[in-house]
């Protein structure tokens, strides 16, 4: 989707160093969200923003950290990266009313 | 504890057959349910939703069919195509407020065989 942008696409970082993940988005929705997916866990919900300078945690927030200082903009940091932060991190947005989100496509990203 | 399951990782069908998928909620407070498709490397995309005050709803190919005495949903195409080979994601939301989260199952792989 046009709407929402993900960046980067890919990336690959080395244990014990910070990491910072960006969701764009150009559709003035309130809600945004980040998820990881994983084989067997399909897509766990890891923060959530309901506005500019509001967030809250998901199921999986330990070692992440986000941030949102403008409506368009949902940054997620992983402070100190792991191997099991090796996954695929999908931000998605929601608009008031609505139940469905939609997604970006998504960042791969290896810790080695 | 997963709220949303999906017991079947997969799924096998000839093209032109019935392909149905299924999910299951623990959560009596959800009350509108959703499946995603995705496929390899892009995002989830809204396929077909149902509210909880439904039993069935239809979108072309695509049928939902809720059960909520048996917390039970499933997504029903007919006839299957190969371009719906995908992974399928069934999510819930509740009566959570404005934040309105969803919670994912763990998804179904569907290959339709031509």
């Amino acid at each position: 989707d046009a709407g929402i942008t993900q960046s980067p696409r890919h990336k690959v970082t080395e244990t014990g160093t910070p990491v910072t993940l960006r969701c764009h988005q150009t559709e003035n929705h309130r809600y945004m969200y980040w998820y990881r997916q994983d084989p067997g866990h399909g897509l766990r919900l890891i923060h959530y923003s309901y506005g500019v300078k509001d967030t809250d945690k998901g199921e999986v927030s330990d070692g992440y950290s986000v941030s949102r200082s403008k409506t368009e903009d949902f940054l997620l940091t992983l402070e100190s990266a792991t191997s099991s932060q090796t996954s695929v991190y999908f931000c998605a947005t929601r608009e008031t009313g609505n139940h469905g989100y939609t997604f970006g496509s998504g960042t791969r990203l290896t810790v080695v | 504890d997963q709220q949303v399951k999906q017991n079947s990782p997969s799924l096998s069908v000839q093209e032109g057959r019935i392909s149905i998928l299924n999910c299951d909620y623990t959560n009596s407070m959800f009350d509108y349910f959703l499946w995603y498709k995705k496929y390899p490397a892009e995002g989830p995309t809204f396929l077909i939703s149902i509210s909880s005050i439904k039993d069935k709803n239809e979108d072309g190919r695509f049928t939902v069919f809720l059960n909520k005495s048996a917390k039970h949903l499933s997504l029903h195409i007919v006839p299957s195509q190969p371009g719906d080979s995908a992974v399928y994601f069934c999510a819930a939301s509740g009566r959570g407020g404005a934040t309105n989260k969803l919670i994912f199952g763990t998804g179904t792989l569907l290959a339709v065989q031509p």
